[in-house]
């Protein structure tokens, strides 16, 4: 079965600074990954996602990822964040087919000036 | 535009009532997934369905019923012997294909028991 370990809960970065958001995961054969964010009271918004091919990858809001088979994660990273960066991200992996993704816990952001 | 709508956004239940959460998809997705949110405990998987007339048990079931009589429409019953029922519920969507594969989020639905 799948898993999705976010080891910082909650982390603070300057306005301007760069982001880096952890995720680990477990999966026996060739994982699809994600990444969600989610304002609060809100659903939660695609940001990118890895199948196959080029380990590192551009979503939408300026975000990228770098799966790295070996350490089995798939961390998240922004060179400069905004104030409007500020909310909760989800790593989250699956097993292709339709078949529900496993999410981890969470890592929540908060932008400081 | 395409998407799931969920309602209503907030609903408050009496403690032994059964309530019933809509989910509602354009999208023409084959599969639906009800997930249920608590703070620090992300998202946890209730009950999902891949086709009409079909559906699966998720991790947490338990107190929790859903029919899919419609590929639109994944309605999730929240039953009296849901013992902890308080929290945010998610609803998603999706098609099958490798390149489209991921969800599509509503909005969701708070619910709390007063």
């Amino acid at each position: 079965a799948q898993s999705v370990t976010q080891p910082d809960i909650h982390i603070t970065v300057s306005e301007g600074a760069s982001l880096e958001l952890r995720c680990n995961y477990s999966y026996g054969a060739t994982p699809y990954l994600f990444w969600y964010v989610q304002s609060p009271g809100q659903g939660l918004q695609l940001l990118l996602k890895y199948f196959s091919g080029d380990t590192l990858v551009q979503g939408i809001k300026g975000f990228e990822a770098e799966f790295k088979r070996s350490q089995s994660s798939f961390n998240l990273r922004k060179p400069s964040v905004h104030w409007s960066d500020a909310a909760e991200y989800f790593c989250a992996v699956g097993a292709g087919g339709n078949t529900p993704l496993v999410f981890g816990k969470g890592t929540r952001l908060s932008v400081i000036a | 535009d395409g998407g799931i709508t969920q309602s209503p956004k907030y609903l408050f239940r009496k403690e032994g009532q059964n309530v019933t959460l809509s989910c509602e998809q354009n999208l023409n997705h084959d599969a639906m997934y009800w997930y249920r949110q608590d703070p620090g405990q992300g998202l946890r998987l209730i009950y999902y369905s891949q086709i009409v007339n079909d559906f699966q048990k998720g991790d947490i079931a338990e107190g929790y019923s859903v029919s899919r009589e419609k590929k639109e429409s994944f309605p999730l019953t929240v039953t009296s012997a849901q013992k902890n029922p308080t929290a945010f519920y998610l609803c998603a969507s999706s098609i099958e294909g490798i390149l489209d594969y991921g969800y599509t989020f509503g909005s969701g639905t708070r619910l709390t028991v007063v």
